[in-house]
Order: structure tokens, then sequence, then C-alpha cells
């Protein structure tokens, strides 16, 4: 089993819907982040959360950490077919910080 | 910033041949390294990461290696490959506690 588990899996959507995208463990992770990665290139980070409960704006994408920092969701409003790609999250655990684990990722396709 | 070099963008081998693919980091000092697989459109295994020259700690047993001969480069080896080894090879290499990962553009190996 995967340590952080992402849903949904697949997403596809209409421009201009909203949509969010979740990341949960049962871990605790003295970080999460997010990246977003487009095929056949390495993921680029969007945003680090770090504080338990913390919310963080990015443009139209809001992603907040769960006051137990174990799990964190991206919101993105009016979504643009430019957000197509694969949405990653990454946990730095807290027991172990020097290995960053990967959920499965959400394949998010936006239609025009 | 940091910026992680990674070569060759492609590979094709034939099965049993060996494997060196090099990774080398720029504008970070003392980084931990990171060698990720990616199977077609999902997540990223951790295989190998490394918080030190000479230092390895191994997450997934399998055919593969890894060493750090110096602060800003890690290798990824094998002896004889398998056709189970093809994937996408992501180097990324960060600054320490809670901080970004940065990736390099990845290798496509294809075992054949």
């Amino acid at each position: 089993t995967q340590l952080l588990e992402q849903s949904p899996q697949f997403l596809s959507i209409q421009e201009g819907e909203n949509l969010t995208v979740y990341c949960n463990s049962s871990s605790v992770f003295s970080s999460l982040q997010w990246y977003r990665q487009e095929p056949g290139e390495g993921p680029v980070l969007l945003v680090t959360v770090v504080t338990g409960g913390e919310v963080k704006k990015l443009k139209r994408l809001t992603f907040q950490f769960g006051d137990a920092r174990k799990d964190s969701s991206l919101h993105i409003t009016a979504a643009q077919t430019g957000d197509t790609g694969l949405y990653l999250c990454a946990g730095d655990e807290w027991e172990n910080n020097n290995d960053m684990r990967f959920g499965a990722g959400t394949r998010l396709t936006v239609k025009p | 910033s940091q910026t992680i070099h990674q070569w060759p963008a492609t590979l094709v081998q034939p099965v049993g041949s060996p494997l060196s693919l090099e990774c080398t980091v720029e504008g970070t000092s003392n980084p931990n390294l990171y060698w990720y697989r990616q199977a077609a459109g999902r997540g990223l295994q951790l295989l190998f990461y490394s918080v030190g020259i000479g230092q390895i700690s191994s997450e997934v047993p399998q055919n593969l290696s890894a060493s750090r001969p110096q602060d800003r480069q890690f290798i990824l080896s094998s002896k004889k490959l398998l056709l189970s080894d093809s994937g996408f090879y992501l180097c990324a290499g960060t600054g320490g506690y809670n901080s970004p990962l940065h990736f390099g553009n990845g290798t496509r190996l294809t075992v054949t």
C-alpha cells in the first residue's frame, strides 16, 4: 500500500469547473508538497505546507494541510485547459525526514 | 537555486547489459539526493536516497544500485538489466529538512 493515497486517480472536467483532489495518509508529516508534472518532464513544485491547518493560495489554486498533518487537499477554481497534468503530493515523514514519498498522483484533464 | 542535471534523456539497452545513469547538482552544497522510478503516468517510486558522500539508503530490493562518489554526484547502476527495469528514472535533490525537491528532466530507459 502507498504511504500517501491520492484521490481521485483520474479526473476529467470541463473548462470553468471547480475541482478538489485529496492526499491522505495514516502517517504524520513534517511537511507536504504538491507537484505538477507534464509528460516526459520532471515534477515541478507548486507549494509546500508545513503548519497543521495551513492554507496557501496560488492564484486559482488553494492548498490545505490537515490539522493533524496527515492529509492535504488541492482545490482549483475555474479550471483552465492549461491546468491539465499529473498532480502529485509528496511527504516528508515526521519520524524519518530524509525520504520524500510520493502519492500515485491524480491525472487531471480539463476539456475546452 | 538548485539545478539537477541528468543524462541521457533516453536510453535503449538490451537485457543483460550494464547501466549507469549520472546525476549532478549545481547550486547547493551537501544536498540530499534521490533516485525515483515512475511508471507511465503514475506516481514516483523511491529507489535510493543519500544524505552524504558514500551514504546510500535503499528503499526497494532490486536489480539496481546507487553510489555517491562526490557531494554533488549521484549514480544509478545495474550490472545486468532486466526487462522490468524499463521506466522513467528521475534524479532529485533537496537542501534538507522541509526543503522542496528539484528534479532533473529524467531518463526514459527501455530495456529490449
